[in-house]
Parts: C-alpha cells; sequence; structure tokens
C-alpha cells in the first residue's frame, strides 16, 4: 500500500510569510502527527489530529497550527515565518487506536523548509 | 515527562560486523512503545522495530533486533551483520499517547 505522502518536498520562504505543508496518511490510517526536526533541537512533536481533532499539542507557538480533514489528510500552517522555522518537517501516520499496542507508526519523506 | 537518552553521537564500523546501538528511556507510564528509525541523508524516517512494554519478547525484524531490558529502562537496536547501506543517522524513540519522544540520535558509519 502507498505510504505516507508529504507536499511540497522542499520549499523556500521569506520571513513573515507564511506556509501550508500537506501531508496524506496511509489508506486506513486515521491519526497524523507533525514533527519539526533541527540541527538544533532535534526531532520535536508539533501536534496530533485523530479524526479531524487535534488530540495533543507540543511546546511551539501559536503561529504554528494544522488541522486534518475527513479524508485523513492534515494540513500544517506555520505564519509570519522566522529564519528559525527553517527546518525538516515530517509527518507520521497511524491507526490512532495507540502505537504502543501496535507499532503501527510511519513517516513520510518530510518537507524541507527554508526561510531566508 | 518521558526522556530517551542515546549517548553515542557517532560510531564506525566494519562491514559485516554486528553492532549494537544504545538507548535508554525513563517513563513512569506502564504502558509505552519503543521505536527504532533510520535517516538517510534523503530525510525520510524509516520504521525499523518496535517494541510494546508488555511484549515478553524481544522484537526481531531481519537483520534488526531489539535487546528490550524493561527493569534497566534499556532499549538496545542490534544490527547483524551490517551492510554499507546502514550508513545513516538511528534514532530511538518511546511512544506514550500517540506522541514519540526522541533521543539525539546515532550516526552509524559502516567501513568497507
Amino acid at each position: 500500500k502507498a505510504g505516507v505522502t508529504q507536499t511540497p518536498r522542499y520549499l523556500i520562504k521569506t520571513r513573515g510569510q507564511q506556509v501550508t505543508l500537506s501531508c496524506s496518511p496511509i489508506s486506513g490510517h486515521r491519526s497524523v502527527s507533525w514533527y519539526q526536526q533541527t540541527p538544533g533541537q532535534g526531532l520535536q512533536f508539533l501536534f496530533e489530529y485523530f479524526s479531524e481533532t487535534q488530540r495533543n499539542k507540543g511546546n511551539f507557538p501559536g503561529r504554528f497550527s494544522g488541522r486534518q480533514f475527513s479524508n485523513s489528510r492534515s494540513e500544517m500552517n506555520v505564519s509570519t515565518l522566522e529564519l528559525g522555522d527553517s527546518a525538516l518537517y515530517l509527518c507520521a501516520s497511524s491507526l490512532g487506536v495507540g502505537t504502543f499496542n501496535t507499532g503501527e507508526l510511519f513517516f513520510g519523506e518530510g518537507s524541507r523548509l527554508t526561510v531566508l | 515527562a518521558q526522556k530517551i537518552t542515546q549517548t553515542q553521537p557517532g560510531m564506525f564500523v566494519q562491514e559485516k560486523e554486528a553492532v549494537t546501538l544504545d538507548c535508554t528511556y525513563d517513563t513512569s507510564d506502564p504502558s509505552y512503545g519503543l521505536f527504532w528509525y533510520k535517516q538517510p541523508s534523503s530525510g525520510e524516517m524509516i520504521f525499523l522495530i518496535y517494541q510494546g512494554s508488555y511484549d515478553q519478547q524481544n522484537a526481531t525484524e531481519g537483520r534488526y533486533s531489539l535487546n528490550f531490558q524493561k527493569a534497566r529502562k534499556s532499549a538496545n537496536l542490534v544490527i547483524s551483520a551490517s551492510q554499507l547501506g546502514d550508513s545513516a543517522m538511528y534514532f530511538c524513540a518511546i511512544d506514550i499517547g500517540e506522541k514519540l519522544t526522541f533521543g539525539t540520535g546515532t550516526r552509524l558509519t559502516i567501513i568497507p
């Protein structure tokens, strides 16, 4: 079956702009979570959605937001971009019934954002 | 809060040798999952192996096995017969409630 698809793969923005990233989960998966990866902070949890509802949120400012659609696809948005937002943004999909019971948690290839 | 520690920032291993990547964790929650991911230079996080906290046996997936020592809160990844393609960053992560906390990773380099 198809894996997790993230678009766009690469993008360049300037400070103050906003960006929207998209994630299509594996068919049948209802939970989508987002992570930010930077050289300085490593991998950090942003938020997680299940059935169009945000269930968990990491420690990020309100400029970072997301949503999930009825088909489980998810988008995340970053407004008023800052240089420090340059990162690899990874999306992961899971069944959503408790990954510690199933181990079903798979990542996409990521969207690499560069802010100039 | 849960915490994951990977104490080896980098490792160099001869091709065909076995390698053990260390991972310790700290959580008070009795139910959790432990994951290992491989991240090549392309950036994708590739799932390798999973161990549930209630699993009685150590997980194995092909050349990968997880040495799970619950009392010591240790979940080391063992790669048998290493290959050049194993060169990558390796991350250990703990999952509680659909939220992964990652370690800082180990950069593994396989030497021909």
